[in-house]
């Protein structure tokens, strides 16, 4: 079975651009988590999808957003890009919320903002 | 409000000997913890994982310790094996949501 897979895997793109990145989840899995690794912030939740319905939020502005699409596939989105903005990140996939399922997480793509 | 600590930035260990790699938490009502570990250009893999209701949980090398009362948890390997060297993540949720919160990281090193 392929496991989470994100596209592209790195990018640079200058400041007050924007930027979509692609995840598409396990075959199977229905609900996609997006994350943001920094070196001061460390690995933090951006939201999550199910069923093409956003379920959970984290503390991101705005600017910052995402969508899933029917075959459970995901892109987050990020506007007006801002130097802090560079970091990597991570998709997770998972079957349900049915308890506590692990997350299975993608590569990430590495975003560097100039 | 860094609900999830690791304090260690990072441990080194000899090969054979055990590593213990420690969590804090803060926020009472998480009632499940992960293990995930990460390699350069990868993204984290899960290890082992542990309810609340449980305070130990065993998988081949690893296992986790939880002590609720001290909001503490451990991950224990044995015996270390130079591929466990990697980054260490604890990460908490609460309620069967798909938000981890995740510690800092621990960056593990088995020497020969």
């Amino acid at each position: 079975k392929a496991g989470v897979t994100q596209t592209p895997r790195y990018l640079i793109k200058t400041r007050g651009q924007q930027v979509t990145l692609s995840c598409s989840p396990i075959s199977g899995h229905r609900s996609v988590s997006w994350y943001q690794q920094t070196p001061g912030q460390g690995l933090q939740f951006l939201f999550e999808y199910f069923s093409e319905t956003q379920r959970n939020k984290g503390n991101f502005p705005g600017r910052f957003s995402g969508r899933q699409f029917s075959n459970s596939r995901s892109e987050m989105n990020v506007s007006t890009l801002e130097l802090g903005d560079s970091a990597l990140y991570l998709c997770a996939s998972t079957w349900d919320r049915t308890l506590y399922n692990e997350q299975f997480f993608g590569p990430g793509t590495r975003l560097t903002v100039l | 409000d860094q609900q999830v600590k690791q304090n260690s930035p990072s441990l080194s260990v000899q090969e054979g000997r055990i590593s213990i790699l420690n969590c804090d938490y803060t926020n009472s009502m998480f009632d499940y913890f992960l293990w995930y570990k990460k390699y350069p250009a990868e993204g984290p893999t899960f290890l082992i994982s542990i309810s609340s209701i449980k305070d130990k949980n065993e998988d081949g090398r690893f296992t986790v310790f939880l002590n609720k009362s001290a909001k503490h948890l451990s991950l224990h390997i044995v015996p270390s094996q130079p591929g466990d060297s990697a980054v260490y993540f604890c990460a908490a949720t609460l309620g069967g949501a798909q938000k981890l919160v995740f510690g800092q990281g621990t960056r593990l090193t088995i020497n020969p």
